[in-house]
Parts: structure tokens; sequence; C-alpha cells
């Protein structure tokens, strides 16, 4: 199985900061990399796919980058409804498998 | 507008199975495959298994071979995930997600709460 390694696990940010959280995968999964963002209670939200592509209605603040095993999901401006948790996902090869989350709290 | 809707909260005692549904709407239901994640309380997410819709061919995580069956009825739109012998650390919330035009999974189900209880 493709074990996915998300740092940090968590992290304190200001509203306005930049946030940036990387995703290394123990094997090479190209480009098949997904970002998402769950908050308490409610299901995930797909925010990336193909490790840069944006998803539909998702604003810009969000990007990501990488290939290979390194990547990265970097928030330009953290807002006040972006506190949550993040995660990544391989879908390069079964079993699908998942990062164990990064928590975005309020500094 | 697409979406998947799972039915309710399920309350189990060890050895039940549950089986839980998720009905699409909003676009060709064939042509589109559903995962099934689960979430354990205070955990992060834990891919089950896949179904293509257009055949029922499905795939599992190892993990729950012998345990998980997916299957789908394409009269109502409603793709089922059925877990049996349940145990204590099936207590999760269990989510459909449907792979809709980025082979991610694009949209979720609201979720279902399953309890493991004695």
């Amino acid at each position: 199985d493709i074990q996915m390694t998300q740092s940090p696990s968590s992290l304190s940010a200001s509203v306005g900061d930049r946030v940036t959280i990387t995703c290394r995968a123990s094997q090479g999964i190209s480009n098949y990399l997904a970002w998402f963002q769950q908050k308490p209670g409610k299901a995930p939200k797909s925010l990336i796919y193909a490790a840069s592509s944006l998803q539909s209605g998702v604003p810009s603040k969000f990007s990501g980058s990488g290939s290979g095993t390194d990547f990265t999901l970097t928030i330009s401006s953290l807002q006040p409804e972006d506190f949550a948790t993040y995660y990544c996902q391989q879908y390069n090869d079964y079993p699908l498998t998942f990062g164990g989350g990064t928590k975005v709290e309020i500094k | 507008q697409v979406q998947v809707v799972q039915s309710g909260a399920e309350v189990k005692k060890p050895g039940a199975s549950v089986k839980v549904s998720c009905k699409a709407s909003g676009y060709t239901f064939n042509s589109y495959y559903i995962h099934w994640v689960r979430q354990a309380p205070g955990q992060g997410l834990e891919w089950m298994g896949i179904i293509n819709p257009s055949d029922s061919r499905t795939r599992n995580a190892q993990k729950f071979q012998g345990r998980l069956t997916v299957t789908r009825d394409t009269s109502t739109k409603t793709v089922y995930m059925e877990l049996s012998s349940l145990r204590s650390e099936d207590t999760a919330v269990y989510y459909c997600a449907l792979e809709y035009n980025t082979s991610s999974f694009d949209f979720w189900g609201q979720g279902t709460l399953v309890t493991v209880s004695s």
C-alpha cells in the first residue's frame, strides 16, 4: 500500500497568513493527488485534484503543487472559514489512501 | 444538480450487519464510479471500496475482504454498502463519494453514523 504522510499534523495561524501543508507519498504517484477540506461534523469537500487543478467553485486562494512523491497545498491568505482539517489522498493505485490530516487552528 | 444522499444513522449490535444506501441524482447514474470511505470518531479517512454502476463490478480494500459488499440498483439509482460481522471498531461515519469528472472524489454524501454497541 502507498503510505501518505502529511506534515504538520496541526498548525496555528492567524487570519491573513500564508499557510503551506506538505504531503509525501511512500512511492511515486505521478500527479494522482487530491486535497480535501473537512470541517467538524461535515463531509469532506474536494479542493484540488491532479495535484494542482482547482475543483470547480473553489476559490483561487487555494493552490496545489508537486509531482512524484512530494506535494504541497497552499492557502495564500487564511480566512476564518478556512480553519478546518485538510487531507491529501492518492489515487494512483489501489487501495486508495489518505494522509493523516492537518488541523489548521486559529492562533 | 449532482448530489448523493445517504440513509440515516444506524445502531447495531456486535456481530450484526448494516446496510447503508447512497442515492444519486442529477447525472447519468451508470457513467460514474462511487466509492465508500469511513471515518472513525476523531480519526482520519479510510477508503473501503468502489463500484462501477454500469456493470456492478467492485473492488474492496483488503482489510474488508469477506465483510464488505457493495451493490447497486439501477432502477432507483442507488448504491448500497453492507458491512457484516460488525465490531465496536466499525463505529464510524460512512460516506459515499462520487468520482464524477476528475478521477477523484468530486461529490460526497452527507455521511451516515453507524454505531456498534452491545
